[in-house]
């Protein structure tokens, strides 16, 4: 069965700290995709980005960055000079296609505070 | 533009009785598909709308169901509730493709809780 791991329940650092999100999953698909979501205090979910199963290049958006790796079956998250405005819950998502049904598994979250 | 609204925010219901929940999607948005986020069992995929057809369904009794109306307006029931059906009930919308796909915009969701 598809799994979603992200081992780290809650990460507490100081303001322009970088930090790392582990992400690790489980498939036996060739395609699939893999997400990363931000919910902050609010409630709804916020998209930061996609990545299919095909393409391994890391990703940099802004202090944003990712890096997936097959060969551990990782998608990782870095924040680079973390803010207090980054403090959220954030999730790793794999979708991938079981007997035609497509279904997103997600991780349990990880809790990131930033003190200022 | 408006985001995606669901409607209501809050609910307070009785174990056995039935709830309707609804999503307005992004205009131009025809995808809608639902999720149930709890403490115990966080984040989980209930079932995705395209075109008022249920393309994609996730794990969950029959008791939970939904539909889409012509203008790409989503509704979810419970029917029987159950105290285990307390949970903050999330909507996403996406242009086209399947949700599980592609991006998505969730609304606030609607917190649910079973007495």
């Amino acid at each position: 069965a598809q799994k979603v791991t992200q081992a780290q329940t809650e990460i507490s650092v100081v303001e322009k700290e970088d930090v790392t999100l582990d992400c690790v999953y489980e498939t036996r698909d060739t395609t699939y995709y893999l997400f990363w979501y931000k919910q902050p205090p609010s409630g709804e979910l916020v998209f930061l980005i996609r990545r299919n199963s095909f393409d391994e290049q890391n990703e940099i958006s802004g202090r944003y960055s990712w890096n997936f790796q097959k060969s551990t079956s990782s998608f990782n998250f870095t924040i680079t000079a973390s803010q207090v405005v980054d403090s959220a819950v954030y999730f790793c998502a794999l979708s991938e296609e079981v007997d035609s049904n497509y279904q997103l598994i997600w991780g349990a979250g990880t809790k990131l505070i930033i003190k200022p | 533009k408006a985001g995606v609204t669901q409607t209501p925010r809050y609910l307070i219901k009785t174990r056995g009785q039935q709830v309707t929940l609804s999503c307005s999607p992004i205009s131009g948005h025809r995808s809608v598909s639902w999720y149930q986020q709890t403490p115990g069992q966080g984040l989980q995929f209930l079932f995705e709308y395209f075109s008022e057809t249920q393309r994609n369904k996730g794990n969950f009794p029959g008791r939970f169901s939904g539909r889409q109306f012509s203008n790409s307006r989503s509704e979810m029931n419970v029917s029987t509730l159950e105290l285990g059906d307390s949970a903050l009930y999330l909507c996403a919308s996406s242009i086209g493709g399947r949700a599980t796909n592609t991006e998505a915009f969730f609304g606030q969701g609607t917190r649910l809780t079973v007495v």
